[in-house]
């Protein structure tokens, strides 16, 4: 696609619940990050993909977060029995190669979600 | 103490006015990358730096890596430069580390 997508845009959810927040990358991109940003807060690194293999999930805030990524493309993060400080917007980001060599990061609009 | 640290955190310019954000860092890094985030959340790439200095229309970025600084500046400000300025350091891996953001507030 033209740019990086994100679904849904907003997500309002009780406590307790699992949600799937979804990733399209730029088409060809290998490489895929998911960031958090809380309300008052910087962005947070949570995992990356190179490919469908995440080297680093040391980002990830508890054992109720997980993301995979399937045939090199999409993305998914799943948050199992959200709690209300998983509020925040969720931001997904690819690149054409890892960021270490130099590549240029393109971020989509992001997912808000909102546990009550 | 945040490993990367930015200034001012709030800054409010006159159109036209030039404008420096700066970045301070304390652990090594490969490259820096300076991100726009318009209201509504939206956030661009504007710079990834690995050394020296970089130029995009009114936008420079530079960096020291011996000082472990860098710098954005925008010249002849106006007013839909407003956003959040976020600097972020590439750590290790692909892993990047951001600042808190300055918020920019460019009046007409």
């Amino acid at each position: 696609g033209a740019g990086v997508s994100q679904s849904p845009s907003n997500k309002v959810t009780e406590k307790g619940k699992d949600v799937e927040l979804r990733c399209d990358p730029i088409s060809g991109h290998t490489a895929l990050y998911w960031y958090r940003q809380s309300l008052g807060q910087g962005l947070e690194f949570l995992i990356y993909f190179q490919g469908n293999s995440a080297p680093d999930k040391s980002g990830l805030p508890s054992d109720r977060f997980s993301a995979e990524r399937t045939g090199g493309s999409v993305s998914t993060l799943t948050i199992q029995r959200t709690q209300q400080e998983d509020s925040a917007v969720y931001l997904c980001a690819s690149s054409l190669e890892l960021v270490q060599g130099g590549e240029k990061l393109f971020f989509g609009s992001g997912t808000q979600l909102s546990v009550l | 103490k945040n490993e990367v640290e930015q200034s001012p955190q709030n800054l409010t310019a006159q159109e036209g006015e030039f404008i420096t954000i700066n970045c301070s860092y304390s652990v090594g890094i490969s490259a820096l990358h300076w991100l726009q985030q318009h209201p509504g959340g939206g956030i661009v790439s504007l710079f990834m730096l690995s050394s020296g200095k970089k130029k995009h229309g009114r936008l420079i970025a530079t960096i020291n890596i011996q000082e472990k600084h860098s710098s954005l500046h925008i010249t002849a400000s106006h007013p839909r430069d407003s956003a959040v300025y976020i600097c972020a350091v590439l750590t290790s891996g692909s892993r990047l580390t951001f600042g808190e953001g300055t918020q920019l507030t460019v009046n007409p």
